[in-house]
């Protein structure tokens, strides 16, 4: 069973628009929340984290948004960029990462057009 | 900056062969980890090592193995290569328990077995 879903597979946008990539969870466990970003040919990078007793983080262009009660969680890149276009991953833990056994998603291709 | 290293990139090798995928990370970090993704697939944990001398199988069961002897070093090894092995496999490593540290991750491996 998949615990973790990304469930659009891709997703376009213009230069400059919002970029919203969504992710679902059904293991109410799960206490700490990531998204990486991964470019062809190489490892993913991590790009911002967020724990449940959150309900927003911020790191510049992105912010993650955490419903508890849904389980779901959302990235929003405003403004994108072409350097923005790669796979984003979700991921999801609990007991933090420390123990780095991670539950990811299957992944979201953006692409972001000039 | 993470560096942690992967060698080979790529990999091509016959069925029945013994391959070793090298992962090194030169940041002293004392946990490390073998995650697998297939194309298009999420990532999945198969290793872990949380220190020397210590190893741990992950979600996703796996034929290979690993050991700790140096804290940089996290070798995996197929003793006989099957083409169900054909997948990429990431390392990665991260900071010390206790710590929300994410996981930093090698630019992987692609091993087909043909």
């Amino acid at each position: 069973d998949q615990q973790v879903k990304q469930n659009s597979p891709s997703l376009s946008v213009q230069e400059g628009r919002i970029s919203i990539l969504n992710c679902d969870y059904t293991n109410s466990m799960f206490d700490y929340f990531l998204w990486y970003k991964k470019y062809p040919a190489e490892g993913p990078t991590f790009l911002i984290s967020i724990s449940s007793i959150k309900d927003k983080n911020e790191d510049g262009r992105f912010t993650v948004f955490l419903n508890k009660s849904a389980k779901h969680l959302s990235l929003h890149i405003v403004p994108s960029q072409p350097g923005d276009s790669a796979v984003y991953f979700c991921a999801a833990s609990y007991g933090g990462t420390s123990y780095g056994k991670l539950t990811f998603g299957q992944g979201t291709i953006l692409t972001v057009h000039p | 900056e993470a560096d942690i290293y992967q060698t080979p990139r790529y990999l091509v090798i016959g069925t029945g062969k013994k391959i070793t995928l090298e992962c090194s990370q030169t940041m002293g970090h004392d946990k490390m980890y073998w995650y697998q993704q297939d194309p298009g697939m999420e990532l999945h944990l198969i290793h872990y090592s949380y220190g020397v001398n210590s190893t741990e199988k992950g979600d996703l069961s796996s034929e290979s193995t690993v050991s700790r002897i140096r804290t940089e070093h996290f070798p995996l090894t197929l003793e006989s290569a099957r083409p169900s092995h054909t997948s990429q496999y990431l390392c990665a490593s991260s900071d010390r328990q206790g710590d929300n540290s994410p996981l930093h991750f090698g630019n992987g491996t692609r091993l087909t077995v043909t």
